[in-house]
């Protein structure tokens, strides 16, 4: 069956510190991916997202994610983290045989000023 | 805001009883998706609705059930509640029939008694 998987669940950072999340995915053939983020006490907003062409896609806020094919990865990053990126994180898959958006079980990010 | 509504933003309710949560979609999209969110679950998929037919389903049980009316907006109707039931419950929409960018309204977070 088509899942997403994200290894970390809690990560807590300092400010300025990089960030990457991992993100894995089990889907067969053509696959839309996204990461989603989720600040406090608000609804859950798209970061970015990568439907085909080149791998490294950028959103908004300094974040990017890489597509690895090989991998079935989609990790996302950030060089220099802030205290306002204290959110949840959520990679999610679209593609394959299933017209379901599935989401990975979120990242808890917290940035220490 | 992503242009998503949802009512209530709140519903206490106590075990037995039937609640409706309503969303409308942004202007322009014609599917709106159903989600539940809770702790121990993460962020499940319930249902989509294209154009007021039913599209996809996920992890919806029984005693709930969706409808989505002419002018697009969306009812999910959760009957003989139950603890486990107090989750938020959020609501996106796409402009088409894949769930690929989807924007998430507030939420209503219901709490059952």
């Amino acid at each position: 069956a088509q899942s997403v998987s994200q290894h970390n669940h809690h990560v807590i950072l300092s400010e300025a510190a990089s960030l990457e999340l991992g993100c894995n995915y089990s889907y067969g053939g053509t696959v839309n991916l996204f990461w989603y983020v989720q600040y406090p006490g608000q609804h859950l907003q798209l970061l970015l997202k990568y439907f085909s062409g080149d791998p490294l896609v950028k959103g908004i806020k300094g974040f990017e994610a890489e597509f690895i094919k090989s991998k079935f990865s989609f990790n996302l990053r950030k060089p220099s983290v802030q205290w306002s990126d204290t959110a949840e994180y959520f990679c999610a898959a679209y593609g394959g045989a299933t017209n379901k958006l599935i989401f990975g079980t979120g990242t808890l990010l917290a940035v220490q000023p | 805001d992503s242009g998503v509504t949802q009512t209530p933003k709140h519903l206490i309710t106590a075990t037995g009883q039937r609640v409706t949560l309503r969303c409308s979609p942004r202007s322009g999209d014609l599917s709106v998706y159903w989600y539940q969110q809770s702790l121990d679950q993460g962020l499940q998929f319930l249902i989509q609705y294209y154009n007021g037919e039913e599209r996809a389903k996920g992890n919806i049980l029984e005693r709930f059930s969706a409808q989505q009316f002419p002018d697009l907006h969306s009812e999910l109707n959760l009957s003989s509640l139950e603890l486990g039931d107090s989750a938020l419950y959020f609501c996106a929409s796409s402009v088409g029939q894949a769930p690929t960018e989807q924007y998430f309204g507030p939420g209503t977070r219901l709490t059952v008694t």
